[in-house]
């Protein structure tokens, strides 16, 4: 059974500070996702990581996978106050199956 | 304008009585999903379909039934709603999910059960 957990689930940080979120899964996965979702609003895609060593980066966003420690992180630059909201990821199971595994998010709390 | 659509967006019912939300899309996707959010649980998927006559179970699919007989449409049916299925609940639809497209999600219905 695919487990996905992240950590931290709640994010308190100061405008201008880095931080980084993971996200551990338990077996074997061909893609993971990246997701944001702003108070009383839809999910917004952020990235799709197919491959170990993948990174992909998007503003103050960077997303990266490593399969082998079947982990990824989203690293957050100089946050501001805009990125506030709720981060999760999600695995999908391995081959073209359409099931996806949400982590349980993170929210986060970006002060002025 | 690419989007999913889902209806309807709010909705009170009470126990047992049948519902149907919609969902359907305008990008031509293979794959569509049902997914349900609940407080402090994150999302889980219901059901999911790879294409038109394809669905298959996801993590919670009890009291739930889906059918896909047209590409865009993948609706969901509770036949007999309970208190318990009371949540927020999301239609998606990609691209093949194998080959890393990202899915689109609907604005969401949200649903209390009485």
């Amino acid at each position: 059974e695919l487990k996905v957990e992240q950590n931290p689930l709640f994010l308190s940080m100061q405008e201008g500070k880095n931080y980084t979120i993971y996200c551990n899964y338990s077996t074997t996965s061909d893609r993971l996702y990246w997701y944001r979702q702003d108070p009383g609003k839809s999910l917004e895609s952020l990235f799709v990581l197919l491959s170990n060593g993948a990174v992909k980066q998007e503003g103050r966003l960077m997303a990266s996978l490593d399969t082998k420690a079947r982990l990824s992180t989203l690293h957050i630059t100089a946050a501001v106050h805009d990125l506030s909201a709720t981060y999760f990821c999600a695995v999908g199971l391995g081959g073209s199956q359409g099931n996806l595994i949400f982590g349980k998010g993170t929210k986060l709390s970006v002060k002025p | 304008e690419a989007q999913v659509t889902q209806n309807p967006r709010y909705l009170i019912t009470v126990t047992g009585k049948k519902l149907t939300v919609t969902c359907s899309q305008n990008m031509n996707h293979e794959y569509m999903s049902w997914y349900r959010q609940d407080p402090g649980l994150g999302l889980r998927q219901i059901y999911y379909s790879m294409n038109v006559e394809v669905t298959d179970k996801g993590d919670v699919p009890e009291g739930y039934k889906v059918s896909r007989k047209e590409k865009r449409n993948f609706p969901l049916i509770l036949e007999s709603p309970s208190p318990n299925q009371t949540s927020l609940y999301f239609c998606a639809s990609s691209r093949r999910p194998g080959q890393g497209y990202e899915q689109y999600f609907g604005p969401g219905t949200r649903l209390t059960v009485t």
